[in-house]
C-alpha cells in the first residue's frame, strides 16, 4: 500500500489542455515536494509546500497544500509539449526525517 | 542546492556480477540517501548512509546485497552484489535540500543498470 497515492498514474493529453495531479494521504506531512523526471536523469525539485492551505505558483504550474496536510495537487494550466516527464510527489511525514514518493504520473502532451 | 555526480551514468552487467556505484556531492552532508527506481516506477529507498557509522537500511533491502560505504561527508558508495536480471534498475543517490529547506531532495543523474 502506498502512503503517498497518486493520481492519475499516467496521462495523454493535447497542448493546450489543462490538467491536475493529486496526491493523497490519511498521514499528516510537515512538507510535501513535487518533482519532474525526465528520461536519462534524476528527479528536480518543482516546488516544496509547507503550510496547510498554501497556494504556490510557478509560471503555468500551480501547487497546493491540503489544509491538513494530507494532500496536494499540481495544477498546469496550457500544458506544452515540453512539460512530457513523470511527476512525483514526495514528503516527509511529521515527526519524521525520511522521505516517501508517491508512485507518479508519467504526463505525455501532445503537439 | 547541491551538484550531485553519480558513476558509472549507465553499464550492462551480466549475472552474477557485482557493481559499485560512486556518488560525490560538492559540499558536506550529513546523510546520504540511495534509492532504486525499477522501469517505469517511482523511487524505493534503499538505505541511509551516514559518515562514521552503519548505513541504515530499509525493509526488504539487506547490506549482503547492497553493502555501502561512506568514507567522508562529501562521498559514498552503493555496490549491488551477485546481480540478477530483478537487480536491473536506475539507482539514484541524494541529498537533502540546503538550510531551512527540511524534505527537499536533489539528485544524481543517476545510474542505469541493465544486469542480462
Amino acid at each position: 500500500t502506498q502512503l503517498l497515492e497518486q493520481s492519475p498514474q499516467f496521462l495523454s493529453i493535447q497542448e493546450g489542455e489543462n490538467l491536475t495531479v493529486y496526491c493523497n494521504s490519511s498521514s499528516v506531512f510537515s512538507s510535501l515536494q513535487w518533482y519532474r523526471q525526465e528520461p536519462g536523469e534524476g528527479p528536480v525539485l518543482l516546488v516544496t509546500v509547507v503550510t496547510g492551505g498554501e497556494v504556490k505558483k510557478l509560471k503555468r504550474l500551480t501547487f497546493q497544500f491540503g489544509d491538513a496536510r494530507k494532500d496536494s495537487s499540481l495544477h498546469i494550466t496550457a500544458a506544452q509539449t515540453g512539460d512530457t516527464g513523470l511527476y512525483l510527489c514526495a514528503g516527509e511525514r511529521a515527526g519524521g526525517f525520511k522521505t516517501i514518493f508517491g508512485a507518479g504520473t508519467r504526463l505525455f502532451v501532445k503537439a | 542546492s547541491a551538484v550531485i555526480s553519480q558513476k558509472p551514468s549507465r553499464d550492462i552487467c551480466q549475472r552474477g556480477t557485482s557493481l559499485t556505484i560512486q556518488c560525490q556531492v560538492d559540499s558536506q552532508v550529513t546523510m546520504m540517501f540511495w534509492y532504486r527506481q525499477q522501469p517505469g516506477q517511482s523511487l524505493t529507498l534503499i538505505a541511509t548512509a551516514n559518515q562514521g557509522s552503519e548505513a541504515t537500511y530499509e525493509s526488504g533491502f539487506v547490506i549482503d546485497k547492497f553493502p555501502i560505504s561512506r568514507p567522508n561527508l562529501t562521498f559514498s558508495t552503493l555496490t549491488v552484489s551477485n546481480m540478477s536480471p530483478e537487480d536491473s534498475s536506475i539507482y539514484l543517490c541524494s541529498v537533502h535540500g540546503g538550510q531551512g529547506n527540511t524534505g527537499e531532495l536533489f539528485f544524481g543523474e543517476g545510474s542505469r543498470l541493465t544486469v542480462l
